[in-house]
């Protein structure tokens, strides 16, 4: 299986921030990469597909980045209703694995 | 916008089968070229993908749970289903059903049910 590896595991970070979490992949897998956003006791969200394209709806100040084993989701500015999990998935092969996750909290 | 709620049972007693069914809304699970997903979080853990399957009824299994599992559509009724055998205390989880946009959005998941908690314990 592909491992998937998220840094840090958890970022406190204030309203206004930039937010970078970094993604990395035990073998190649090109762009085939996605990004989730979880709520407590929600369902994931999806934020970015195929590294770097922004799902419809998703605000503008989430981007991603990277090919090939190491990929970034950046918050351009923290807001509030970002707190949560964020979890990076590959979809190059099967079985399709996710990081660990990232817990983003608002100081 | 298409919904997706799963449902079934929330206790299943240990060497029994999982079953649950994900039920679709305001569309069809028959148009366009989506796969449809199963995926798995235990309590306070990470996410793990449990497979997924076309309408043609093509499948793609992890092969950690390939030997336990079996998913299945009915068109009919708008649904497609999950079905783990040998259930044990391990497998219990919080389990999504979610659309697999395909290989043309990078087979991310766009829509996600809520969620329905499973529990396996005598």
């Amino acid at each position: 299986d592909i491992q998937m590896t998220q840094s840090p595991s958890s970022v406190s970070a204030s309203v206004g921030d930039r937010v970078t979490i970094t993604c990395r992949a035990s073998h190649d897998i090109s762009t085939w990469l996605a990004w989730y956003q979880q709520k407590p006791g929600k369902a994931p969200k999806l934020l970015i597909y195929a590294a770097s394209t922004l799902q419809s709806g998703v605000p503008p100040r989430f981007s991603g980045s990277g090919s090939g084993t190491n990929f970034t989701l950046t918050i351009s500015s923290l807001q509030p209703e970002d707190l949560g999990s964020f979890f990076c998935q590959q979809a190059n092969r099967f079985p399709q694995t996710f990081g660990q996750g990232t817990k983003v909290e608002i100081k | 916008q298409v919904q997706l709620q799963e449902s079934g049972p929330g206790l299943v007693k240990p060497s029994q089968t999982l079953s649950l069914t994900c039920t679709v809304s305001n569309g069809s699970i028959s148009s366009g070229s989506y796969f449809w997903s199963w995926i798995r979080q235990p309590a306070g853990k990470g996410l793990e993908w449990i497979g997924r399957m076309y309408i043609s009824g093509t499948t793609n299994y992890n092969p950690s749970l390939q030997s336990r599992v079996t998913m299945s559509v009915d068109t009919s009724k708008n649904q497609f289903s999950l079905r783990l055998s040998s259930v044990t205390a391990a497998d219990t989880a919080v389990y999504y059903c979610a659309r697999d946009l395909g290989l043309f959005r990078g087979n991310a998941l766009d829509i996600w049910g809520q969620g329905t908690m499973v529990t396996v314990s005598s």
